[in-house]
């Protein structure tokens, strides 16, 4: 069964990198046909989808936050990891991970890690 | 930029059918998925290619596009089923949520 960690700070300074790193086990990031991401979720709202990223380096970014993230991924070590810049009060959410199967024009999430809050606060 | 337009909250008594809704331009001309997310809990996926469940989810849930629209439709609905759900697209490299639809079972 394949299960994602999510780890890092749980605070961070205003203008500061956020710095998000997630652990798979249970199967390789090296898989065919995946993409491996992050979305996140301010406190009682809705889903926003970060970015994605295939093992390859092929990468999607919601256009918004695109001058600001940054997904990388290290096969060595099986895990992925999410940078966000210059954070602001607004970038304060629960962030997951996640294992996004794409075929085609198809694409849709079938794990999820159990998130992690990061707040953004002096 | 594209967007997925959810009704913000449902209530259904148990026993009856949740149709819950999302639009969005010529939706379905593209795939959607669908996503349940219980208070405290991680999304987990419910229906994805339209109208395909994975495994291990029952029966009572499915799913349509055509159109503008996609549709979640839970049949016989449980107290187990009160929770947000969120549809997904995927539009010129981007993944699209909608806002998200409250359902309460009462």
């Amino acid at each position: 069964q394949l299960q994602l960690q999510e780890s890092g700070p749980g605070l961070v300074k205003p203008s500061e990198t956020l710095s998000l790193t997630c652990n798979v086990s249970g199967g390789s990031i090296s898989s065919s046909g995946y993409y491996w991401g992050w979305i996140r979720q301010p406190p009682g709202k809705g889903l926003e989808w970060i970015g994605s990223m295939f093992y390859s380096g092929r990468s999607y970014y919601k256009p918004s936050l695109k001058s600001r993230v940054t997904i990388s991924v290290d096969t060595s070590k099986n895990q992925f990891s999410l940078k966000l810049i210059s954070v602001t009060a607004a970038d304060t959410a629960l962030y997951y991970c996640a294992r996004h199967v794409s075929r085609g024009s198809s694409w849709e999430i079938d794990y999820w890690g159990q998130g992690t809050l990061v707040t953004v606060s002096s | 930029s594209y967007e997925l337009t959810q009704s913000p909250s449902l209530s259904v008594s148990p026993g009856q059918t949740a149709t819950i809704t999302c639009s969005g331009h010529k939706l379905g001309d593209k795939y959607s998925s669908w996503y349940q997310q219980r208070p405290g809990q991680s999304p987990i996926l419910v229906i994805y290619q339209d109208n395909k469940r994975p495994s291990g989810i029952p029966e009572r849930f499915s799913g349509s596009n055509s159109g503008n629209t996609a549709t979640l439709t839970i049949s016989g609905t449980q107290p187990m089923d009160e929770a947000d759900y969120y549809c997904l697209a995927w539009d010129i490299s981007t993944v699209i949520f909608g806002g998200g639809t409250k359902l309460t079972v009462l």
